[in-house]
């Protein structure tokens, strides 16, 4: 199976921030790689696919990059509704595995 | 809209069985595969199972393997997870999700609607 390592854990961040979450799979997955938020009580939304595809309706400060094993999430100026937990998750083979997830704190 | 409703969740006993559904509206529930993903209480996502347009096709994780089944009807638009054997490890928000192939021809794809999830509880 695919691992997946996201970094940070955790992140303070404050309003206005540009914040960098880091994912990492254990062998090459290509830019099948996909980006979630999940608020806390809600279902996950999905806010990349295919590494650096923003899905509709997404604001455009979140951006993805990165191919083989190593990819980011970027927000380039964090929103107060931000503040969420992200998780990236692989495509590349099943089973479709998940990160552990990054939770975004208010700083 | 396009929409997601699970039910059938609740408290069981371990070894006892349950019967998740997914209820489908606002899209063509029948082209598209499907899937269900669970969240242990304050713990990440976990990829359960998948199961293509027709059915034909039927993949799991490891850990539901021989355990859980997926199935869907298309005529009702509605997917399922028979689940037996229920173990306290089980327990989870337990996810319905649409998924959808990217459009760059690949045949990979992300979960791109979610329902609210239903929650099963395995405890003695």
């Amino acid at each position: 199976d695919i691992q997946m390592t996201q970094s940070p854990s955790s992140l303070s961040a404050s309003v206005g921030d540009r914040v960098t979450i880091t994912c990492r799979a254990s062998q090459s997955i290509r830019t099948y790689l996909n980006w979630y938020q999940q608020k806390a009580g809600k279902a996950p939304k999905v806010l990349i696919y295919a590494a650096s595809s923003l899905q509709s309706g997404v604001p455009s400060r979140f951006s993805g990059s990165g191919s083989g094993t190593d990819f980011t999430l970027t927000i380039s100026s964090l929103q107060p509704e931000d503040f969420a937990t992200y998780y990236c998750q692989q495509s590349h083979s099943t089973p479709v595995t998940f990160g552990q997830g990054t939770k975004l704190e208010i700083k | 809209e396009v929409q997601l409703v699970e039910s059938g969740g609740g408290l069981v006993q371990p070894g006892e069985s349950l019967r998740l559904s997914c209820a489908a509206s606002g899209f063509t529930f029948s082209s598209y595969w499907m899937t269900w993903v669970r969240q242990a209480p304050g713990k990440g996502l976990e990829w359960v199972a998948n199961i293509k347009q027709d059915g034909s096709e039927t993949s799991y994780v490891d850990s539901v393997k021989g355990r859980f089944t997926i199935s869907r009807d298309n005529a009702k638009s509605s997917l399922y997870l028979q689940m037996s054997g229920l173990r306290a490890e089980d327990t989870a928000l337990y996810y319905c999700a649409r998924v959808t192939g990217y459009d760059d021809g690949s045949g990979r794809y992300y979960r791109d609607v979610w329902g609210k999830g239903t929650t099963v509880t395995v405890s003695s």
